[in-house]
C-alpha cells in the first residue's frame, strides 16, 4: 500500500526567500505525481502535475521535480511571498487495482512579511 | 465557469440520521472521487467512480454509499452506520483515472 511523507511538517521562512518542501512515497509505480495548496478552510487547488515519464515540471515561481526509482518528489517555491502561505500537499497516483491519489500529511508553509 | 460545486458548505447531522452531500461538476470529466480530511491526518479515499453507473469502494467505504446516475454527479450519502461521520469531505474529478484532478471547496459535517 502507498504511503506518503512530507517532510518538514512546518516551515516558516521569511518574505523573499527560496524554498524547498520535499515528498516521499514507497510505491515507484505511480502514473503521475500532483502537488496541491490548501488554505484553512477550503479545498484543494493543484499547482502541478507531473507525469511517470517526466523528471520536471514548472509553473511561474514553482518547480517540482520526481525521481520516480527513489520515491521522491520536491517542491521548489521561489521567491516565497506571504499570499504562499498554506498546507502543500504531494498526492502520487497509484495503479495496480488501486487507482487513487495518496496523500501525504502536508507541510504547512507561513510566509513571514 | 468550470469546475466542482459542493453543497452545502455547512451540514449538521444528528445522531442516527443519513444525510446526503452533493458534488456536481462541469468539466466533463468521467473520473469522480470522495475524500474525508481528519485533522492531523491525510486525505483518505472514500469512493471512486471512472464511469457512469459504475462506482468502487475506496479505503474507508464502511457507513457511506454513492451513486453515478449522471456524468456530472456524485452524490455521498452519510449513513447511520457511519460511527464518526465528523469531518471535512472533498469530492474531486479527473478526465480519466490518471490526469489531473481537480477539487472542489468542500462540505465540513459535524454531528450535533
Amino acid at each position: 500500500k502507498q504511503e506518503v511523507t512530507q517532510i518538514p511538517a512546518a516551515l516558516s521562512v521569511p518574505e523573499g526567500e527560496n524554498l524547498v518542501l520535499n515528498c516521499s512515497f514507497t510505491d515507484s509505480a505511480i502514473y503521475n505525481l500532483q502537488w496541491f495548496r490548501q488554505d484553512p478552510g477550503k479545498g484543494l487547488t493543484s499547482l502541478l502535475l507531473i507525469q511517470s515519464s517526466q523528471r520536471e515540471q514548472t509553473s511561474g515561481r514553482l518547480n517540482a521535480s520526481l525521481d520516480k526509482s527513489s520515491g521522491r518528489s520536491t517542491l521548489y517555491i521561489a521567491a516565497s511571498q506571504p499570499g504562499d502561505s498554506a498546507t502543500y500537499l504531494c498526492a502520487p497516483y497509484s495503479g495496480a487495482g488501486s487507482y487513487q491519489l495518496t496523500f501525504g500529511k502536508g507541510t504547512k508553509l507561513s510566509v513571514i512579511p | 465557469d468550470g469546475g466542482i460545486t459542493q453543497s452545502p458548505k455547512y451540514l449538521f447531522r444528528k445522531e442516527g440520521q443519513n444525510v446526503t452531500l452533493s458534488c456536481e461538476q462541469n468539466l466533463n470529466h468521467d473520473a469522480m472521487y470522495w475524500y474525508r480530511q481528519d485533522p492531523g491526518q491525510g486525505l483518505r479515499l472514500i469512493y471512486y467512480s471512472q464511469i457512469v453507473n459504475d462506482f468502487q469502494k475506496g479505503d474507508i467505504a464502511e457507513g457511506y454509499s454513492v451513486s453515478r446516475e449522471k456524468k456530472e454527479s456524485f452524490p455521498l450519502t452519510v449513513t447511520s452506520a457511519q460511527k464518526n461521520p465528523t469531518a471535512f469531505y472533498l469530492c474531486a474529478s479527473s478526465i480519466d483515472r490518471d490526469t489531473e484532478a481537480f477539487f472542489g471547496q468542500g462540505t465540513r459535517l459535524t454531528v450535533v
